[in-house]
């Protein structure tokens, strides 16, 4: 099973300054198969990054994605409000899913 | 645009199973790949098992092999996943979330179902 290390646990930061979250995977991810999401207290999370670096369907375009082999990340060019949450990774492999422990993105 | 809608909470004891119900609107379900990812309280994501496209199958996370059984009723575009054996660390809220890609990404999540598992 390919674990994934998500650091930081949590991030402090304030609106309107640029966030990295970073995913470490135990080994090799096809970059295909790694996703980024976004989850907010008591809702469902929300896909933000597919392929690594592909924006999902109405993702506005501060968040990127980047990375191959084993190390990924996500990045938010100027944090809105809104974007203070949990963030995942996720990755397919060897026909198992599975997620980092998450980042959590905090108002400083 | 895929619609999840999800059964509601259920209150458990410990050795009793429990089946979530996900109803799919939008789409089919055999348009789909169902997969579902259950949180414990203040925990994270965690996969159990889901249809996998390449094989045509259901797969299961290693975890829970031999206690969770994912099933579908296309009749009712109607999905199903049921934990048996449940134990007070099955305490969760349960997702169904859709794979309309067949690329093992999660883009529609259901508003989730809190099991509760409770002597």
């Amino acid at each position: 099973e390919i674990v994934l290390t998500q650091s930081p646990g949590t991030l402090s930061l304030s609106p309107g300054e640029r966030a990295t979250l970073s995913c470490r995977a135990s080994q090799s991810v096809s970059s295909s198969y790694l996703a980024w999401y976004q989850q907010k207290p008591g809702q469902a999370p929300r896909l933000l990054i597919y392929g690594a670096s592909s924006r999902a369907t109405g993702i506005p375009d501060r968040f990127s994605g980047s990375g191959s082999g084993t190390d990924f990340t996500l990045t938010i060019s100027r944090l809105e409000p809104e974007d203070f949450a949990v963030y995942y990774c996720q990755q397919y492999g060897s026909s198992q899913i599975t997620f980092g422990q998450g980042t959590r993105l905090e108002i400083k | 645009q895929v619609q999840l809608v999800q059964s509601g909470a259920e209150v458990k004891k410990p050795g009793a199973s429990v089946k979530v119900s996900c109803k799919v609107s939008g789409y089919t379900l055999t348009e789909l790949s169902m997969h579902w990812v259950r949180q414990a309280p203040g925990k994270g994501l965690e996969w159990m098992g889901g249809f996998d496209p390449e094989d045509g199958e259901t797969i299961y996370a290693q975890k829970f092999q031999g206690r969770v059984t994912m099933t579908e009723d296309t009749s009712t575009d109607t999905a199903y996943m049921e934990l048996s054996s449940l134990r007070s660390e099955d305490t969760a809220v349960y997702y169904c979330a859709t794979d309309r890609s067949g690329s093992y990404v999660l883009d529609y999540w259901g508003q989730g179902t809190l099991v509760t598992v409770s002597s």
